[in-house]
């Protein structure tokens, strides 16, 4: 299995407050994903990153920012979080030039927005 | 955008049986990736099988298969010898310039 964590594994907040995601490698790995997994819409990407410092949107990065100051750390953070982003959170991870190769998830983290 | 689209939300097998999953996709490009995801209850996503849009043969991995057909744009898994374990939720994923997942397709395995 390719070394992925994430932390928490489980949150529970409330409306309006900040929340921070960790999600740490240990493959070196270049490409960092985030997405929210939610029921009948699969897995959707939030943000990815292709280096250190290398951000940029997928499809519902609304209300979410990272930052990846190491190879092997990618933060997600909910400036302020609503109840629509409860959700799965998911990581990934990838190595292969033109992204074209798959990518390995770590384990997901719940989150409830109450 | 690309989108993937699978149109099964609930499928179920006998175990020893075969069992076919169905993927359609939709793009403009000519150079990309389709991939079979599982997700067990345990939540860990697990790669299944992948195959190259360039490639013509039906790629396989011990009892999955796909039958890729491009031109239809349609990437469909068959399970063969069906097992217990493998029920779980079944992704069908597209990788071209970005990454779209299926809504998914909950597979039960009847013994």
């Amino acid at each position: 299995d390719a070394g992925i964590t994430q932390s928490p594994r489980h949150k529970v907040t409330e409306t309006g407050t900040p929340v921070t995601l960790r999600c740490h490698q240990t493959e070196n790995h270049r490409y960092m994903y985030w997405y929210r997994q939610d029921p009948g819409h699969g897995l959707r990407l939030i943000h990815y990153s292709y280096g250190v410092k290398d951000t940029d949107k997928g499809e519902v990065s609304d209300g979410y920012s990272v930052s990846r100051s190491k190879t092997e750390d990618f933060l997600l953070t909910l400036e302020s979080a609503t109840s629509s982003q409860t959700s799965v959170y998911f990581c990934a991870i990838s190595d292969r030039a033109g992204d074209r190769y798959e990518q390995y998830f770590g384990p997901g983290t719940r989150l409830t927005v109450t | 955008a690309q989108t993937v689209t699978q149109s099964q939300p609930e499928m179920s097998v006998q175990e020893a049986e075969t069992v076919t999953l169905s993927c359609t996709y939709d793009t403009s490009e000519s150079d990309y990736y389709l991939f079979w995801y599982k997700q067990p209850p345990s939540r860990q996503m697990i790669l299944v099988i992948r195959q190259e849009a360039y490639k013509q043969q039906n790629a396989t991995e011990n009892r999955f298969s796909v039958n890729f057909q491009k031109a239809a744009k349609s990437f469909s898994l068959k399970i063969s010898d069906s097992q217990l374990g493998d029920a779980a939720m079944y992704f069908c994923a597209y990788r071209g310039n970005d990454m779209r997942f299926g809504a998914g397709t909950r597979l039960t395995v009847k013994p």
